[in-house]
């Protein structure tokens, strides 16, 4: 089974705060993305991966940058967190170019205060 | 730029009904199409999948969906659903690089 695991399901921050999510996958996967998930807007893109150090921005990257530095690791880094950040944060992975099907982590909720 | 419409935001059923969700979605090459499911509080889980061949796929817990190449749709449905069927469903298809296209989602409640 793979499994894709995020450092915390819930977390609760100051604006201004710099924050890091992380999102580990045990199964090799070259891909891994992050999105934000909101009521009614279903799961916006923010970052993705195809290989250690690679980064490509998705939908939403403003206010967020990530780094991959292990092939197992994607972290999503809020520089400057503010109140329109507060979310849940889903990472995700996929084996390779062919396959698209996604594996997602539990989730973070985070909130800006 | 490829796009996926959900016709419903909530839909609400007695256990027993019958359950359809609109899927559509625009073309864009490939068509690579998916449901995934958000049972509450668990992460999101792959329900079905189509790729090539039989367009009605059948997936997990009595779930099937149906690829319509000339309605470029993909809806989900189940003969009769139960309480645990409750979950947020979201349809999505592949897009470029690597990505997938979401749509905004669905929320079902069943009413036991």
């Amino acid at each position: 089974d793979v499994k894709v695991t995020q450092s915390s399901r819930y977390l609760v921050k100051r604006t201004g705060e710099k924050v890091f999510l992380e999102c580990v996958q045990d199964m090799d996967h070259e891909n891994m993305f992050w999105y934000r998930q909101d009521p009614g807007l279903g799961l916006r893109l923010i970052y993705f991966s195809y290989d250690v150090k690679m980064k490509e921005k998705g939908d939403i990257p403003e206010g967020y940058s990530v780094s991959r530095e292990k092939k197992e690791r994607f972290s999503l880094i809020l520089e400057s967190a503010s109140t329109n950040q507060t979310s849940m944060y889903l990472c995700a992975s996929s084996f390779d170019t062919n396959s698209y099907e996604q594996y997602f982590g539990p989730g973070t909720r985070l909130t800006v205060t | 730029a490829q796009s996926v419409s959900q016709h419903n935001h909530h839909v609400i059923l007695s256990e027993a009904a019958s359950l359809e969700l609109g899927c559509n979605y625009s073309y864009g090459g490939t068509v690579n199409l998916f449901w995934y499911v958000q049972y509450p509080g668990q992460h999101l889980q792959l329900l079905l999948k189509y790729f090539s061949g039989d367009p009605l796929v059948k997936g997990i817990k009595g779930f099937e969906a149906e690829f319509i190449k000339s309605k470029f749709s993909f809806n989900l449905r189940k003969p009769s659903v139960q309480w645990s069927d409750t979950a947020e469903y979201f349809c999505a298809v592949r897009g470029s690089n690597y990505q997938l296209i979401w749509g905004a989602g669905t929320k079902l409640i069943i009413k036991p």
